[in-house]
């Protein structure tokens, strides 16, 4: 099976600051991975597909890259409403979520 | 637009059943594979089934398989899941999910429905 990893746990950020998240795979995964943005109380949200598309309606702000193993999401300017937690999915072989990165307000 | 409506969730006890339901709107349904995806108190996501556009095909996470069915009724846009011999560990946010065919993620996601178990 394959195991997800994601670092760092929590990544504390300025508003307006840079945030750089990373996603691990223990075995290849092409291109099939996701990244979701989820707030306290609420679903999941679709921002990346296919390793580096972004999903309809988000913010240019958000980007993904990488292949094969190692994945990275970037958040260019990080707003207030940015903060939350964020998971990597890989689709590769069934589907598999990272345990998480939340970004919180340094 | 589109909206995903989970219900059926509550407190029940351990070795019991409970059938979920989640009802669609907004979208072509009957083209679309579903999934459930669950969320344990202040854990992680963790897939756990999928059901292909017709009903054809399901898949299952070992953590349920044999325990948990999904279906769907294309009649109704509407897709289920039945979950036996429950126990604590299956305790979460249950979520159903659409994907639009290229790949296992989420494009659209309900709000959730939780799930206890507990005596």
């Amino acid at each position: 099976e394959i195991v997800m990893t994601q670092s760092p746990a929590t990544l504390s950020v300025s508003p307006g600051e840079r945030a750089t998240l990373s996603c691990r795979a223990s075995q290849s995964v092409s291109s099939n991975l996701a990244w979701y943005q989820q707030k306290p109380g609420q679903a999941p949200r679709l921002l990346i597909y296919a390793a580096s598309t972004r999903a309809t309606g988000i913010p240019a702000r958000f980007s993904g890259s990488g292949s094969g193993t190692e994945f990275t999401l970037t958040i260019s300017s990080l707003q207030s409403e940015d903060f939350a937690v964020y998971y990597c999915q890989q689709y590769n072989n069934w589907s598999i979520f990272g345990p998480g990165t939340k970004v919180d307000i340094k | 637009q589109v909206q995903l409506v989970e219900s059926g969730g509550g407190v029940v006890q351990p070795g019991r059943s409970l059938r979920l339901s989640c009802a669609a709107s907004g979208f072509i349904f009957s083209g679309c594979e579903m999934h459930w995806v669950r969320q344990a108190p202040g854990k992680g996501l963790a897939w756990v089934a999928v059901i292909s556009f017709d009903g054809s095909v399901k898949n299952y996470a070992d953590s349920v398989r044999g325990r948990f069915t999904i279906s769907r009724d294309n009649s109704k846009n509407t897709v289920y899941l039945q979950m036996n011999s429950l126990t604590g560990e299956d305790t979460a946010v249950y979520y159903c999910a659409r994907d639009e065919g290229s790949g296992w993620y989420g494009v659209s996601w309900g709000q959730g429905t939780l799930v206890t178990v507990s005596s």
